[in-house]
């Protein structure tokens, strides 16, 4: 069974530059989770979608970020424009959405640098 | 949900036992504890997770106190692959808050 799949792995953009993060999760999974991880820090959480419903974006900063998960399957996330502070990793991670089932199944991650 | 406080770093022999501590004073009832570990450039990978009860896998055990304010997870002969950042995380609901968890070392 494929994992959880993340594009691109690495991304170089210069400061005010879009950019795209695109997450393929496990089949069958309903939910979709993204989150930011900052050198030396702990996973973020952005934003948590069941389904194609974004249900916890409270985290995400909706003036450059952006999230959609159509069809409820992929996911993309986008920046617009991108600043030096977003320089993180970028994670994709789902489960099946059995609450307390524990088991979130994260990508590789997408490893973001603005110049 | 409820926060978590693990120590920074740790170091372990291979082959040992390594024993990492996490404390959750505040969990609620309804709460799990989960337990995550990142090797380096990879995302987080799930290794257990409990509510009450003493909980064992092929990974690792985790022994949770009666009163539920701390746990320990448990890797009983430590190798050097397991050399990553080890995460206690307590939620009840689908919100999982990863903090800055522990590093461990197993040194050869």
């Amino acid at each position: 069974e494929a994992g959880v799949v993340q594009s691109p792995r690495y991304k170089i953009i210069e400061k005010k530059q879009p950019v795209a993060f695109w997450c393929n999760p496990i089949s069958g999974h309903n939910t979709l989770y993204w989150y930011l991880q900052n050198l030396g820090q702990g996973p973020e959480l952005l934003i948590r979608y069941e389904n194609e419903e974004a249900v916890d974006d409270s985290q995400l900063p909706k003036d450059r970020f952006s999230a959609e998960r159509l069809k409820g399957v992929d996911s993309t996330l986008k920046i617009q424009p991108a600043e030096l502070g977003d320089s993180a990793v970028y994670l994709c991670a789902s489960s099946s959405g059995l609450a307390n089932t524990g088991e979130l199944f994260f990508g590789e991650g997408s490893r973001l640098t603005v110049l | 949900d409820a926060k978590t406080t693990q120590p920074p770093s740790m170091d372990c022999a291979e082959g040992r036992a390594a024993n990492l501590p996490c404390n959750h004073s505040t969990i609620s009832g309804n709460e799990y504890v989960y337990w995550y570990r990142q090797i380096h450039s990879q995302g987080p990978q799930y290794i257990i997770h409990g509510l009450k009860n003493n909980e064992t896998n092929e990974m690792a055990s985790l022994i949770i106190t009666e009163d539920r304010k701390s746990s320990t997870l448990i890797l009983p002969h430590a190798t050097l692959r397991d050399t990553a950042v080890y995460y206690c995380i307590v939620s009840g609901t689908y919100k999982y808050i990863f903090g800055t968890g522990t590093r461990l070392k197993v040194l050869a």
